[in-house]
């Protein structure tokens, strides 16, 4: 049974501030990672999708690189803003389109 | 372009009962998957369609079913409701391997 955890549970930041956080996942069997970013009330929405050893993405302050040999990834918020503010999930694929998820890391921005 | 949209958005039931939830996926994703997610567990995987067909199924017992229909668009079922089935319902809509999810169906049962 693939399972993958996220650490921390939640975190707050002060504006401005950068942080990170993580993602574990068994390293056999690996196909892909998937970040999403889910606020309240909204629809999880897709950061980036990691299939290659050593993949960095990044899409504007926010970014992520994977490591499928040790089977963790990072994810990184430079300078956070309020508007960051959301659960941050990640999920790995076990068979083409099932995707398993972490439980998340709820992030709180403070003004 | 549309995203994935989800009906309807709430519902209340009452142990026993039985329910369908729609999906209407991106125009020309053929892939529909649907996922639970309550408090304790997070978002768990419930089965996926492709092209009619289901291709994957999670851990899920049998009062659970979907289908697909020939446009994509995808029905839930979930018969003979437990009061454990209350959670946020969600489906997600593919064309590679990138997800993308509709606002889901807030499943209240009583």
């Amino acid at each position: 049974i693939l399972n993958v955890e996220q650490s921390p549970q939640s975190l707050h930041v002060q504006e401005g501030d950068s942080t990170n956080f993580t993602c574990s996942f068994p390293s056999s069997n690996f196909y892909a990672l998937h970040w999403y970013r889910w606020e309240t009330a909204k629809s999880p929405e897709a950061l980036f999708v990691m299939t290659l050893n050593g993949d960095e993405k990044k899409k504007g302050r926010i970014s992520a690189t994977l490591n499928t040999k040790e089977g963790y990834s990072y994810l990184y918020i430079k300078g956070s803003q309020p508007e960051d503010s959301a659960t941050y999930l990640c999920a790995c694929n076990q068979g083409a389109q099932k995707l398993v998820f972490g439980q998340g890391t709820r992030l709180t921005i403070n003004p | 372009k549309a995203g994935v949209t989800q009906t309807p958005r709430y519902l209340i039931k009452t142990r026993g009962q039985q329910v369908t939830l729609s999906c209407s996926p991106i125009s020309g994703h053929r892939s529909v998957s649907w996922y639970q997610q309550t408090p304790g567990q997070g978002l768990q995987f419930l089965f996926e369609y492709f092209s009619e067909t289901q291709r994957n199924k999670g851990n899920f017992p049998g009062r659970f079913s979907g289908r697909q229909f020939s446009n994509s668009r995808s029905e839930m079922n979930v018969s003979t409701l437990e009061l454990g089935d209350s959670a946020l319902y969600l489906c997600a809509s593919s064309l590679t391997a990138e997800q993308f999810f509709g606002p889901g169906t807030r499943l209240t049962v009583l």
